[in-house]
């Protein structure tokens, strides 16, 4: 099967501008995540999808960061205004159940640099 | 703070050798979950364990949970320097209705040819 896609692979961008990420989840997956990953630390659960609809966003900055599903497919997570603060990796991933039942598989990731 | 943790935060280790990495825990959890991360890449699942086993197996992997002690343990038995890489476990608690799974902040594992 293939795997989740995620573009770009990298980006720079100055503080203050915008940025946008997407990810392709594994096909018949209902469950979508975004994490962010910080240089030397574990993911943090940014957004937890379960088709369109939003499960768990409580660590999502929602006055900068903004993410969505349509279809219950592709994802979009948007960062505006960017800080130097969110530099990290965003690491999308999908599951077919959820995680109390199945296990999540990540793509690679965008790396996010802000300067 | 993280749910999560690691120990040690860093391990080196030969080839041939085995490698125990542990986790520990705060708050009742439904499963524990080790994954594994090579370098610039995502992380790959290894093992999920719910909280009614002791042990699993998967090939050269032996994850052991341990619910009274709050604690877990990935042992990576003849280890490989293809086993090079940050490995971490996630929990899911037991009374998160959104069943978040949060991760630790990892082991990294060199292995020496």
């Amino acid at each position: 099967e293939a795997g989740v896609a995620q573009s770009p692979r990298y980006k720079i961008i100055e503080k203050r501008q915008s940025v946008a990420f997407w990810c392709n989840p594994i096909s018949g997956h209902a469950t979508l995540y975004w994490y962010q990953q910080i240089l030397g630390q574990g993911p943090k659960l940014l957004i937890q999808f379960q088709n369109n609809g939003v499960v768990d966003d409580s660590q999502l900055p929602k006055d900068r960061f903004s993410a969505e599903r349509l279809k219950g497919v592709d994802s979009t997570l948007k960062i505006q205004p960017a800080k130097l603060e969110d530099s990290a990796v965003y690491l999308c991933a999908s599951s077919l159940m959820g995680t109390r039942g199945s296990p999540l598989h990540f793509g690679n990731g965008t790396r996010l640099t802000v300067t | 703070s993280q749910q999560g943790e690691e120990d040690p935060q860093a391990l080196s280790i030969q080839e041939g050798e085995n490698a125990t990495m542990n986790c520990s825990y705060k708050t009742s959890i439904n499963n524990l979950q080790w994954y594994r991360q090579n370098s610039g890449r995502g992380l790959v699942h290894l093992i999920l364990i719910r909280s009614n086993e002791r042990e699993k197996h998967s090939g050269r992997l032996r994850v052991t949970l341990d619910t009274s002690k709050k604690s877990s343990s990935l042992l990576i038995t003849a280890s490989r320097a293809a086993d090079t890489a940050s490995y971490f476990c996630a929990t899911v608690l037991n009374n998160n209705a959104g069943n978040m799974l949060t991760f630790g902040g990892g082991t990294r594992l060199m292995v020496k040819p």
